[in-house]
């Protein structure tokens, strides 16, 4: 059974820093990986959809890259803003072609002003 | 944002009385989800469908239902609400044009069972 975590639970970071979160999972055979980010009290925002015959993705600030061998996808934030503070949560689609997701418990961020 | 929207965005309820949610979605994709959102837990899927009138269960399903007679509409019903589904539900889409994988959520429903 696929298992998706997320390491750690929180971080608190001071403004400008670079920052990387993490994202583990247990089987490599998937089909691909998506990184959101929620705000309190709101729904998730899509950031960056990796497939898994890609390495990285960009947009902006955010750079997501993806090591199905390893089991690991990194989001590298640069340049970080209080604007940043939010939860960010990675998901798998462990099969392919079933559209079903897997949802890490996210990190929840903190940029310091 | 993709155009997903749903209601109640809040509901309180009693014990053992049934609840309906409703999705609704504009952007014509062929898949929708249902989560739930909970403390310690993270997103866990309850059911999603794949088409009108197909449906299947996700990972925490005891307890909902789900029906979806359109492709715009797809609604969950507890049947007999518990405090155990008290949470936060979120509905997703994904499947839109050649098929692409990338979810949308909606804004979520807090329902409290008291």
């Amino acid at each position: 059974k696929q298992e998706v975590t997320q390491i750690p639970a929180a971080l608190s970071v001071p403004e400008g820093e670079n920052l990387v979160l993490n994202c583990s999972f247990t089987d490599s055979a998937i089909y691909n990986l998506q990184w959101f980010r929620q705000d309190p009290g709101k729904g998730l925002t899509s950031l960056l959809l990796i497939q898994s015959s890609q390495r990285e993705q960009t947009s902006g600030r955010l750079n997501a890259s993806l090591d199905k061998s390893s089991g690991r996808s990194t989001l590298y934030i640069a340049a970080s803003q209080p604007g940043d503070s939010a939860t960010y949560l990675c998901a798998v689609e462990s099969t392919s072609g079933t559209y079903k997701y897997i949802f890490g418990t996210g990190t929840r961020l903190k940029v310091l002003a | 944002d993709a155009g997903i929207t749903q209601s109640p965005r809040h509901k309180v309820t009693e014990t053992g009385t049934p609840v309906t949610l409703r999705c609704h979605q504009t952007e014509n994709h062929r898949y929708m989800y249902w989560y739930r959102q909970d403390p310690g837990h993270g997103l866990r899927l309850i059911h999603y469908s794949y088409g009108v009138k197909d449906t299947d269960k996700g990972e925490v399903s005891d307890g909902y239902s789900v029906s979806r007679s359109k492709t715009e509409d797809f609604l969950l019903t507890l049947e007999s609400a518990t405090s155990s589904q008290t949470s936060v539900y979120f509905c997703a889409i994904s499947g839109g044009y050649s098929g692409q994988r990338e979810q949308y959520f909606g804004p979520g429903t807090r329902l409290t069972v008291t």
